[in-house]
């Protein structure tokens, strides 16, 4: 079935750097990925969407400049987190569709950030 | 603008007890998608069902099943015989489409479920 690897699962940064996520679909291409915020206890909101070769469409109060996503290519997207403060500590997910499984949305494993 | 509403925030059972999670979904769209999604606490998002509108058949898988109700915007999911491996956060999404593609999760607040042993 179709996968999608998150990269990295957990990481710990200092307050003022940028850390980057990346997210792969390992047997597919994904034309569309999804970035999700999860705080704990709470739901998973969508943060925004990138597609490949073109702009990301952000959802309503989420910082663009501070959220950089980049989707190069048909497998491969990234969500930078820039100049990171103790609150976008959070657990981050991202999610891929499948074109050959029509609406099928497949999720990564999740990154767990903690700012420090 | 889309909306889902789990009213349980926590859901408490023995194992063996049957238990229904709520689901109630808004939207605009004629055209859309609802999800089941568990998590459990490593944090994986586990893909249960997908249903779209125009498919209001009941499905049942093993223990699990759920009831598609659009009069009443319902998707509820019942877990029969429930087993202590069913404790975990329980989310129901929708994704509504549009021009042909569907957008991203809307994601209920989710229920978290804990079977007693």
């Amino acid at each position: 079935g179709a996968v999608v690897s998150q990269h990295p699962s957990r990481v710990i940064c200092k307050s003022g750097t940028s850390v980057k996520i990346e997210c792969r679909s390992l047997d597919f291409q994904a034309t569309t990925m999804f970035w999700y915020r999860q705080f704990p206890k709470q739901s998973l909101m969508l943060m925004a969407t990138s597609n490949e070769g073109s702009k990301a469409t952000y959802e309503q109060g989420v910082e663009k400049d501070k959220f950089l996503i980049n989707h190069a290519s048909l497998t491969l997207s990234t969500l930078t987190v820039t100049s990171a403060h103790p609150e976008d500590s959070s657990f981050y997910i991202c999610s891929a569709r499948d074109p050959g499984r029509g609406y099928g949305y497949t999720f990564g494993s999740g990154t767990r950030l903690t700012v420090v | 603008a889309q909306k889902v509403t789990q009213a349980q925030t926590e859901i408490s059972v023995v194992e063996k007890e049957d238990v229904t999670l709520d689901c109630v979904y808004e939207t605009r769209d004629t055209t859309y998608y609802l999800f089941w999604y568990k998590q459990p606490p490593s944090g994986e998002l586990v893909f249960l069902i997908r249903r779209n509108s125009f498919d209001e058949q009941n499905e049942i898988s093993g223990r699990y099943s759920w009831n598609f109700q659009k009069s009443t915007s319902s998707f509820n999911f019942t877990i029969t015989a429930s087993q202590v491996v069913d404790s975990a956060v329980y989310f129901c999404a929708l994704s509504e489409a549009q021009g042909g593609g569907a957008d991203g999760l809307t994601f209920g607040k989710g229920t978290h479920l804990i079977i007693q042993p």
